[in-house]
């Protein structure tokens, strides 16, 4: 059991350049999500997904589209990277019960945009 | 509006003293959930206790001990006889949503980094 999943650890960008950041859970998790953190700010929501199909915008979502064709796995997309996405991206997964509040995170991705 | 403040930005103390953690939040439901994380130096977060707003009692968890008080919004972590392994940075976050409308999203604190040198 693998938990939460993210692809790749590091990257870095060149401005304008596109990428996609794929998270991948096997615990049949019904909630996605990803946020990104920044220095004194804690962890911020970008886009969030209840089930396949669905998605949903979060606190900071300009520069970001998400996709979650399939249950398991939720793709963060940067179309036009710029330097203020310079991040570490995470990724969250939780049942869609309740209580079964708690989210579990993958272990990030680290993004350097120049 | 939700709001988490951890208003210690950094702390550092000497291994085996003791250090509470400070978390004061602000919700309008009355049915929420509050949250500790740690982010250990290799960067992952890890869980450590969930506690939902009808349950007040205090817990304890080995060294580590949670406070939650209603009538001052807060949910401190206490660590009792800090280790140099307990050195990272702890955050404090926030669920409300519970019909899952919105995904029963998390707010987070700011968090506090925490350095406990030997």
């Amino acid at each position: 059991n693998a938990g939460v999943t993210q692809t790749p650890k590091f990257r870095v960008l060149k401005t304008g350049q596109s990428m996609t950041l794929l998270c991948a859970q096997d615990m049949n998790h019904e909630y996605m999500y990803w946020y990104r953190q920044d220095p004194g700010m804690g962890l911020r929501l970008i886009h969030y997904s209840v089930g396949e199909g669905t998605t949903a915008k979060g606190e900071v979502p300009d520069g970001y589209n998400v996709s979650r064709l399939k249950k398991q796995n939720f793709l963060l997309g940067l179309e036009s990277a710029a330097p203020s996405q310079t991040s570490v991206y995470f990724c969250a997964s939780r049942p869609g019960l309740a209580g079964a509040e708690t989210q579990y995170f993958g272990p990030g991705t680290r993004l350097l945009v120049l | 509006a939700q709001k988490v403040t951890q208003a210690q930005t950094e702390i550092s103390v000497v291994e085996k003293e003791d250090v509470t953690l400070d978390c004061v939040y602000e919700t309008r439901d009355t049915t929420y959930y509050l949250f500790w994380y740690k982010q250990p130096p290799s960067g992952e977060l890890v869980f450590l206790i969930r506690r939902n707003s009808f349950d007040e009692q205090n817990e304890i968890s080995g060294r580590y001990s949670w406070n939650f008080q209603k009538s001052t919004s807060s949910f401190n972590f206490t660590i009792t006889a800090s280790q140099v392994v307990d050195s990272a940075v702890y955050f404090c976050a926030l669920s409300e949503d519970l019909n899952y409308n919105q995904g029963g999203k998390l707010i987070f604190g700011q968090g506090t980094e925490l350095s406990v040198k030997p």
